[in-house]
């Protein structure tokens, strides 16, 4: 099993709509998780950096953890195609971090 | 702009032969993280130094090293080099020595190895 669980998509909406990406972990010692938005050959981008449970907003992005059920979420509000990549999730407890495989996200016109 | 910068963007190269790839981290930063990522393995940590010092190792083969120098730039040397090694390296960067408070990591734009 790996320690960082996401659904490789791709994950098709219309622009404007809400999307959730979601991953769950296994490793109790998890502490820190980030969010990565990763375009086709470039380096992943940080856009969430959360600590523990609960709610992070940053602009149309909201990141959300709930370790009692070790389950990661990031919302994305009023989606635009410039959304479309593929979202990294990922987690650590002051050692390596580990990375889910990815979500490819798609927003049509 | 990350702020982290890599040398060189592409790589093409024969297999038995041996690399060095060039990441030089963030102003301030202190650690450097090396990645490999492939299309069937996803991001996978390979090893972390810290103020030049190795802090963490992950799934780094005998065959590939690592340096990072007094003026904290680091070195990823790839040798013997076979088809299964062809993939993008990216080198990342954070304040702290350890992933948490101030752990966060910003990634270079990477390195795209083909080994023929």
């Amino acid at each position: 099993q790996k320690e960082v669980e996401q659904d490789p998509g791709p994950l098709s909406v219309p622009e404007g709509a809400i999307v959730s990406l979601n991953c769950t972990y296994s490793n109790s010692a998890f502490q820190y998780f980030m969010w990565y938005r990763q375009y086709s050959r470039k380096g992943p981008e940080l856009l969430m950096y959360t600590y523990s449970s609960g709610n992070k907003e940053d602009g149309r992005f909201t990141a959300q953890v709930d370790k009692s059920s070790k389950y990661i979420s990031l919302f994305i509000r009023d989606s635009q195609p410039s959304d479309s990549a593929t979202y990294l999730c990922a987690g650590t407890g002051f050692q390596k971090l580990v990375f889910g495989t990815g979500t490819r996200l798609l927003v049509s016109p | 702009d990350s702020g982290v910068t890599q040398t060189p963007k592409h790589l093409i190269t024969a297999t038995g032969q041996r690399v060095t790839l060039r990441c030089s981290p963030r102003s301030g930063d202190l650690s450097v993280y090396w990645y490999q990522q492939s299309l069937d393995q996803g991001l996978q940590f390979l090893i972390q130094y810290y103020n030049g010092e190795e802090r963490a190792k992950g799934n780094i083969l005998e065959r590939f090293s690592a340096q990072q120098f007094p003026d904290l730039h680091s070195e990823l040397n790839l040798s013997s080099l076979e088809l299964g090694d062809s993939a993008l390296y990216f080198c990342a960067s954070s304040v702290g020595g350890t992933s948490g408070r101030r752990g966060e990591q910003f990634f270079g734009p990477g390195t795209r190895l083909t080994v023929l």
